[in-house]
């Protein structure tokens, strides 16, 4: 399927243990963006990737981890999930057509960590 | 620091009114905004954009006011639908910068 796509769309994993969130897209892309969703705090900036092997730290960045191999994958990996890191996560991406590109968000995922 | 800022967290409003959703920021860099609109379950849609070279942009039922002097932009829609029920967030870039800061986000509800 053409778009951007994030797996699993839910998750419940225990505190200490690492987990994996996946982002796909098919648009190739150069930016990837890793967000996530709190009540409260609106929509904050993890994580981004203007390009393969090229990652930057966004607002809150601790706790978690990320590689660009590819173009179409951004993977975000919390290598101790603690209960505060329980929230809704999304992938975005953009193309390279100047500021006034758009983002484009996948679907989310829900991590619950117990 | 919030350096983009929604108000309010909801807003009611009747269908065929307007309705009109704030957002301030205090970053003087901004120069590039854009709204979001947000249905559970899903992503995040991009709605309409603005320029700070622009005070106003439309989009058909859609309109985003910025005063620049206020760090204040809005959103009007006219006439609210009831599918346009959603979460909207406001969200502002500056220079060649390709991060997006969001604000909290405006709960909007029309009713019927």
């Amino acid at each position: 399927d053409a778009g951007i796509t994030q797996s699993p769309r839910y998750k419940i994993t225990e505190t200490g243990r690492q987990v994996t969130l996946m982002c796909h897209q098919t648009w190739s892309h150069s930016y990837m963006f890793w967000y996530r969703q709190d009540l409260g705090h609106g929509l904050r900036l993890i994580y981004y990737s203007a390009a393969a092997d090229i990652t930057d730290k966004g607002e809150v960045p601790d706790g978690y981890v990320v590689s660009r191999s590819k173009t179409e994958n951004f993977p975000l990996t919390l290598e101790s999930a603690t209960r505060s890191q329980t929230s809704v996560y999304f992938c975005a991406s953009r193309g390279t057509s100047g500021i006034t590109s758009e983002q484009y968000f996948g679907p989310g995922t829900r991590l619950t960590v117990t | 620091d919030q350096q983009v800022k929604q108000n309010s967290p909801s807003l009611s409003v009747q269908e065929g009114r307007i309705s009109i959703l704030n957002c301030d920021y205090t970053n003087s860099m901004f120069d590039y905004f854009l709204w979001y609109k947000k249905y559970p379950a899903e992503g995040p849609t991009f709605l309409i954009s603005i320029s700070s070279i622009k005070d106003k942009n439309e989009d058909g039922r859609f309109t985003v006011f910025l005063n620049k002097s206020a760090k204040h932009l809005s959103l009007h829609i006219v006439p609210s639908q009831p599918g346009d029920s959603a979460v909207y967030f406001c969200a502002a870039t500056f220079g060649t910068a390709s991060k997006l800061t969001f604000g909290t986000g405006t709960r909007l509800q029309v009713t019927l």
